[in-house]
């Protein structure tokens, strides 16, 4: 099955801790995108990746941090900086968002993180 | 920064009536494009319209864009309890790498 995969489904995490999220996608995307999810809230955008080894800041990407050292994975790792970090946590991939791609976004499950 | 405004926040139904979202933006766009996410799920995209679109159909959906008032709305025919779900709209500047820009979301809930 062609798809995008989170894990783990449900973290917790104690303040001051590090944790990352794991993002793989298996759809030989070149785009990558992770967003956060507040309750009742739409999606704001952390950091996204264009291609291998490039990534960029999105909205809110304070105490958030990424790699993309492959096409199919683009972790994302949730730092003891980030003051409010209990959300949910959305990757997505697409073809590209260059034309003739009209940027389709494909989401995994998600991950819900809670800070003890 | 949250290019979409959608409107109403929230929506209930009967089975079988018509359910209408629409959503707002600021800047000109390339495409806007429709998802839907059931409770604690992924989102899943629904359709997307073009900037030189005006109307589009998937099934029991409808979508119209209206660039010059910066609008677009969503149109589920016949609902079924099952469309229960959140609505966003996104929006693609078509400059910015990909990046999509989501709306707050309309939470529609369809009763049996």
């Amino acid at each position: 099955d062609g798809g995008i995969t989170q894990s783990p489904k449900y973290l917790f995490r104690k303040e001051g801790q590090n944790v990352t999220l794991s993002c793989e996608q298996n759809l030989n995307h070149d785009a990558m995108y992770w967003y956060r999810q507040d309750p009742g809230q739409g999606l704001r955008l952390i950091y996204y990746s264009q291609i291998v080894n490039d990534f960029q800041k999105g909205d809110i990407a304070e105490g958030y941090s990424v790699s993309r050292e492959k096409k199919e994975s683009f972790p994302l790792t949730v730092t003891s900086a980030q003051k409010n970090p209990t959300a949910f946590y959305l990757c997505a991939s697409s073809t590209g968002p260059f034309p003739p791609f009209h940027n389709e976004q494909f989401f995994g499950p998600g991950t819900r993180l809670t800070v003890l | 920064s949250q290019q979409g405004e959608e409107d109403p926040q929230a929506l209930s139904i009967q089975e079988g009536e018509n359910a209408t979202m629409n959503c707002s933006y600021k800047t000109s766009i390339n495409n806007l494009q429709w998802y839907r996410q059931n409770s604690g799920r992924g989102l899943v995209h629904l359709i997307l319209i073009r900037s030189n679109e005006r109307e589009k159909h998937s099934g029991r959906l409808r979508v119209t864009l209206d660039t010059s008032k910066k609008s677009s709305s969503l149109l589920i025919t016949a609902s079924r309890a099952a469309d229960t779900a959140s609505y966003f709209c996104a929006t693609d500047a078509g400059n910015q790498g990909g990046k999509l820009i989501f709306g707050q979301g309309t939470e529609l809930s369809v009763k049996p």
